[in-house]
């Protein structure tokens, strides 16, 4: 069984402020981890996705995330924050031979001018 | 289109009217998932398709739920007898292979109301 949990449903930065967005996951099997984007009305974007190798992963719009296997994390940051950074995100897991995602609740980003 | 289309985008449904949500994946991908998204949480598998076999299904939540694929490629996801706990947003997403480590494609999801 596999799991993640997003700690913090609402995380407000100012712009130009570091972003951190929390995630921690559950699975038996090592991981695969994905962090996705939704902006209201639209779909899932991908952000970044960690399979194997490096454990620090950078992204589209810089966010990078960094897999600590002994945290069970995978945490999403980026520098500094841009207006457009306003959104919901959220980190999701698969392992093994599933092959759909498990995802977080999701924690909305609201950056303050 | 370059990515995954859904139809219609909205739908209000009165309770016990049957619903029927289409897929449009994006050309070539073998794979397509639905997941449900109920309101202020993350999206929850329901079902997934290789090409026309539905490989798992274990994410419908009853049989009032049923999808299908029949030439591997636009995908139904219909619900019958609508209850108001089926209000959510359903979304589809298609990828290449279907392999466990590949991005899935999202589309921009169908917003179901039953009243």
């Amino acid at each position: 069984a596999q799991s993640v949990t997003q700690l913090g449903s609402h995380v407000s930065v100012s712009e130009g402020a570091l972003v951190l967005l929390r995630c921690n996951y559950s699975s038996s099997v090592p991981p695969y981890l994905f962090w996705y984007v939704q902006y209201p009305n639209q779909g899932l974007q991908l952000l970044l996705k960690y399979t194997t190798g490096a454990t620090l992963v950078k992204g589209i719009n810089g966010f990078e995330a960094e897999f600590k296997k002994s945290e069970t994390s995978f945490h999403l940051t980026k520098p500094s924050a841009h207006m457009s950074d306003a959104a919901e995100y959220f980190c999701a897991v698969t392992s093994g031979s599933a092959r759909q995602l498990t995802f977080g609740s999701g924690t909305q980003l609201t950056v303050l001018p | 289109g370059a990515g995954v289309s859904q139809s219609p985008r909205y739908k209000v449904a009165k309770r016990g009217q049957d619903v029927a949500l289409r897929c449009d994946p994006i050309s070539g991908h073998v794979s397509l998932f639905w997941y449900q998204q109920a309101l202020g949480q993350g999206p929850e598998f329901l079902t997934y398709f290789q090409n026309e076999a539905q490989l798992d299904k274990s994410g419908l939540p009853s049989d009032r739920f049923f999808a299908e694929r029949p030439e591997g490629s636009v995908s139904t996801l219909k619900i019958q007898r609508t209850q108001q706990e089926d209000s959510a947003v359903y979304l589809c997403a298609s990828s290449l292979v279907g392999n466990t480590v590949e991005t899935q494609y999202f589309g921009p999801g169908t917003r179901l109301l039953v009243l």
